[in-house]
């Protein structure tokens, strides 16, 4: 059983671009939730997803969005890439039904350049 | 608000030696409390986890007890070893399927 996947693994981006990230969550999980760690500090909430719509947002500015598919797979989307979104973005996925433990992904690591 | 606070590290310990990572934690309501360890390079992995006041969570020799009356979660491991050397967060979550608040981490150092 494939825990969370995330793609791609590293990315390089300069200021102003724009910046897609993909998680693939655990097999039976329906919910997917989006972290921002910066260099050196705990994750931060960016939002999650159920049933394919936002449900809760963390304290990030409307660059930040997302996307959740039927087949509960997610997006993050950063438009207008600043040097501060510089950070490993964290994937973790649960189940509504089946208790409150989220499961991480490996990370992607986005650099702003 | 809600938030953690973890003891500052980077804490640097001898192999064997017991640890203790301190964590208190203020929320409305009661919160479940995780310590997630995330090693070298990787993601996130849970630990070990309390849901009520009492509860001891515990998982490959690390423990930590759900203290309400001191709101605290402290990290516990009786000998520790080289492989245990990572980045460790202790969180809080007020609901079920809510967003988990972590603290800033304790990086960890065993020495052979």
């Amino acid at each position: 059983d494939a825990g969370v996947t995330q793609s791609p693994t590293h990315l390089i981006k300069t200021r102003g671009q724009q910046v897609t990230l993909r998680c693939s969550p655990k097999s039976g999980h329906d919910t997917v939730s989006w972290y921002q760690q910066a260099l050196g500090q705990g994750p931060q909430f960016i939002f999650q997803y159920y049933e394919e719509e936002e449900r809760q947002r963390g304290n990030f500015p409307d660059r930040f969005s997302g996307h959740q598919f039927p087949n509960y797979s997610s997006e993050l989307n950063v438009n207008a890439l600043l040097l501060g979104d510089s950070a490993l973005y964290l994937c973790a996925s649960s189940s509504t039904y089946g208790g409150e433990t989220q499961y991480f992904g490996p990370g992607t690591r986005l650099l702003v350049l | 608000g809600n938030s953690v606070t973890q003891m500052e590290g980077p804490v640097t310990l001898s192999e064997e030696a017991f640890l203790t990572i301190n964590c208190t934690y203020t929320a409305t309501g009661y919160p479940s409390l995780f310590w997630y360890v995330q090693y070298p390079g990787e993601g996130l992995q849970l630990l070990l986890k309390a849901t009520k006041a009492d509860d001891k969570g515990s998982n490959k020799g690390f423990e930590a007890t759900y203290r309400k009356e001191t709101t605290s979660f402290h990290l516990e491991k009786g000998s520790v070893q080289v492989s245990d050397s990572a980045v460790y967060f202790c969180a809080l979550s007020l609901n079920r399927d809510d967003k988990i608040i972590f603290g800033k981490g304790t990086r960890l150092h065993i020495l052979p």
